[in-house]
């Protein structure tokens, strides 16, 4: 069964035309998370929410937003890709209760800009 | 900010070889997790240590947390293929946050 889960699994699309990546969880966990992944490179946090409470990363260019209108749901927005943008964007979810817990991945959505 | 610098970052063993990549954090870390990354997947949590020393085991596999909580090592013994991967740790950074390392990549000669 899948618990998170990530669409487009391939996404496409032009220098500077917007993109909307989305992430929906089957878990209800309290976080949410969205990390940019280069190629051999480690996962790069770009932000979290906490519920509804957004937590920016401090080196999260301003192009990259973020959306979480319930629990289940949450989007990525990038408002004008560049091509350096293009990478691997990982869902992540996790419990919290005043300890880290295991974080659950999605997929992963690859988005190529040309 | 707070680092964990992971090494190596590359590993290439003989099939029935160990295999150790090592973690170090720039603070005190309230906890460290692994995970581990097939090609062409998502990263998956393998495990996570909280206390200073803690040793534990998966089968082949076995995490060590250090004294002062700043480093963390994961053991492979008698690698398979299946092994092949990205390992990652990660340090818990506030109740909410991890900071990976860079991931060690794992290749395997059968």
């Amino acid at each position: 069964d899948a618990m998170v889960i990530q669409n487009p699994r391939y996404q496409v699309t032009q220098f500077g035309k917007p993109v909307t990546l989305s992430c929906s969880q089957t878990l209800n966990h309290n976080v949410m998370y969205w990390y940019q992944q280069k190629s051999s490179q480690a996962p790069k946090l770009l932000f979290h929410y906490y519920d509804k409470d957004f937590n920016n990363e401090a080196d999260t260019p301003d192009n990259f937003q973020s959306r979480r209108p319930n629990t289940s749901f949450c989007f990525l927005d990038i408002r004008s890709p560049g091509l350096g943008d293009a990478a691997m964007y990982l869902c992540a979810t996790s419990r919290t209760a005043g300890t880290t817990y295991e974080q659950y991945f999605g997929p992963g959505t690859r988005l190529t800009v040309t | 900010g707070q680092q964990v610098m992971q090494i190596p970052q590359y590993q290439h063993v003989q099939e029935g070889e160990d295999f150790t990549t090592y973690c170090n954090s720039s603070t005190t870390l309230s906890n460290i997790q692994w995970y581990k990354q097939r090609p062409g997947g998502h990263p998956v949590f393998l495990i996570q240590l909280v206390k200073s020393g803690e040793v534990k085991k998966q089968k082949r596999l076995t995490f060590q947390f250090g004294e002062a909580k700043k480093n963390s090592s994961l053991h492979i013994t008698a690698t398979q293929t299946t092994d092949v991967g990205t390992y990652f740790c990660a340090g818990g950074q506030g109740a909410q946050k991890l900071v990976f390392g860079q991931g060690t990549r794992l290749t395997i000669n059968p």
